[in-house]
């Protein structure tokens, strides 16, 4: 029940395509959606993140789709560019479980010139 | 606006020998947080820590495994009798916030320890 689960594994993009990732999770109890994303050799950096008091939330070109009944949400990059390719981690944590983010495995993207 | 600092980033040891790595969280912030980061996978919680008091450590192998953040200096995640499972990339976080709400966590860079 505290698992996320992540996928695409990999995700190869072309340059001004949409790459989507999405994730899934069974704790009803989770309140608070990150993605963070992590370059080689770096420690993970938040990207953007949500409540699931909204449906959706974006920042520049990275938005988040959030489907509280489906117990889903995903990251969409508009108009992915090269500097984009990184490892993108969904990530989930509730109220009682102080910060104690709980990670998807992880997606590695690759955005192609 | 130094950011968190982890040392040393990269660590190679020995089975059985004694790891010790260092985290020193972002200035002001008072709840630290170590993961571990297996090849390939995500990252998995191991402990947290607030000054001078382990808040959770569910994460943490009972045996060999010990972390402190003491009043004064960095926080320590100590690995006794190493194995070469232990073989991981281990992340430091910390947070400003109060333990009961949530919010940004600031990672350090990661130390990568390699047990031969």
């Amino acid at each position: 029940q505290q698992q996320v689960k992540q996928s695409p594994q990999s995700l190869i993009v072309q340059k001004g395509g949409i790459s989507i990732i999405n994730c899934a999770y069974e704790n009803t109890a989770f309140d608070y959606f990150p993605w963070y994303q992590q370059f080689p050799g770096k420690g993970p950096a938040l990207l953007i993140a949500i409540r699931p008091d909204v449906s959706e939330k974006k920042e520049g070109r990275f938005t988040i789709s959030f489907n509280k009944s489906a117990k889903q949400f995903s990251l969409h990059i508009m108009d992915s560019q090269p500097g984009d390719s990184a490892t993108y981690f969904c990530a989930a944590s509730n109220p009682k479980s102080f910060q104690k983010l709980v990670f998807g495995t992880g997606t590695r993207l690759l955005v192609s010139p | 606006n130094a950011g968190v600092m982890q040392n040393p980033r990269h660590l190679v040891r020995r089975r059985g020998q004694e790891a010790r790595l260092r985290c020193s969280p972002v200035k002001g912030h008072s709840h630290v947080y170590w993961y571990r980061q297996l090849p390939e996978e995500g990252l998995k919680f191991m402990v947290y820590l607030q000054k001078e008091n382990i808040i959770d450590e569910s994460g943490m192998p009972k045996e060999r495994f010990s972390a402190e953040f003491p009043k004064e200096g960095p926080s320590i995640l100590r690995i006794q009798q190493v194995v070469r499972g232990d073989s991981a990339a281990y992340f430091c976080a910390s947070s400003p916030y109060l333990s009961q709400e949530t919010g940004e966590l600031f990672f350090g860079e990661g130390s990568r320890l390699t047990v031969l």
